[in-house]
């Protein structure tokens, strides 16, 4: 089965400490995002990726961290510096910046409670 | 629709009626636009796309109709059933790469 895995689906953690999310795809996509989403909002674009060892800040970047180390990875780090970090993310694949291909498939999302 | 803060852009609809959702869009150049649907708790799905050079697209029971004069799209769903209760995205290119994604309407189908 191809798709795009995010774990863990629930993530609780205490204030002032650093957490990673997963994002791993097994479709072979070049582009890497991820997003956060707030009760009754719509997406918010954190960072994304369109190469391996290449990303680019989004909309919302500060207090997050990144790596594209590997093409099927993307993990997101949430640090303490990150003000209101208690969001639901959520992680997207697309085939191919270069193909000008917008489509992108999203994970089951994360959702981070910080105390 | 423009997000209340808090509270989505809500249609409520009867089981077996059609639905009709809407979303500006700003930028008059976009050449693309996407409906995602997103369950609760779950990650978006993509539904239907249209391109610039269209002003219909249709799909298994969803029309996107676009009207460029406005910079205005809509998602018809014909007969909505239970399952069809979802927030509804729009999205247009914002970028290279990117998306930009409306405030989404939450849609309720009561049977």
């Amino acid at each position: 089965d191809g798709g795009i895995t995010q774990s863990p689906k629930y993530l609780f953690r205490k204030e002032g400490q650093n957490v990673t999310l997963s994002c791993e795809q097994n479709l072979n996509h070049d582009a890497m995002y991820w997003y956060r989403q707030d009760p009754g909002q719509g997406l918010r674009l954190i960072y994304y990726s369109q190469i391996v060892n290449d990303f680019q800040k989004g909309d919302i970047a500060e207090g997050y961290s990144v790596s594209r180390e590997k093409k099927e990875s993307f993990p997101l780090t949430v640090t303490s510096a990150q003000k209101n970090p208690t969001a639901f993310y959520l992680c997207a694949s697309s085939i191919s910046a270069a193909a000008h291909s917008y489509e992108q498939y999203f994970g089951p999302g994360t959702r981070l409670t910080v105390t | 629709g423009e997000s209340v803060g808090l509270h989505l852009p809500t249609l409520s609809v009867q089981e077996g009626d059609n639905s009709i959702i809407n979303c500006a869009y700003s930028n008059s150049a976009s050449d693309y636009f996407i409906w995602y649907k997103q369950e609760s708790g779950k990650g978006p799905q993509f539904i239907i796309d249209i391109r610039s050079n269209m002003d219909k697209r249709q799909g298994q029971r969803v029309t996107v109709l676009l009207n460029k004069t406005v910079k205005h799209l809509s998602l018809q769903i014909a007969a909505t059933q239970p399952g069809d209760s979802a927030v509804y995205f729009c999205a247009e290119p914002s970028g290279y790469s990117t998306l930009t994604f409306g405030k989404g309407t939450m849609l309720l189908v009561s049977p």
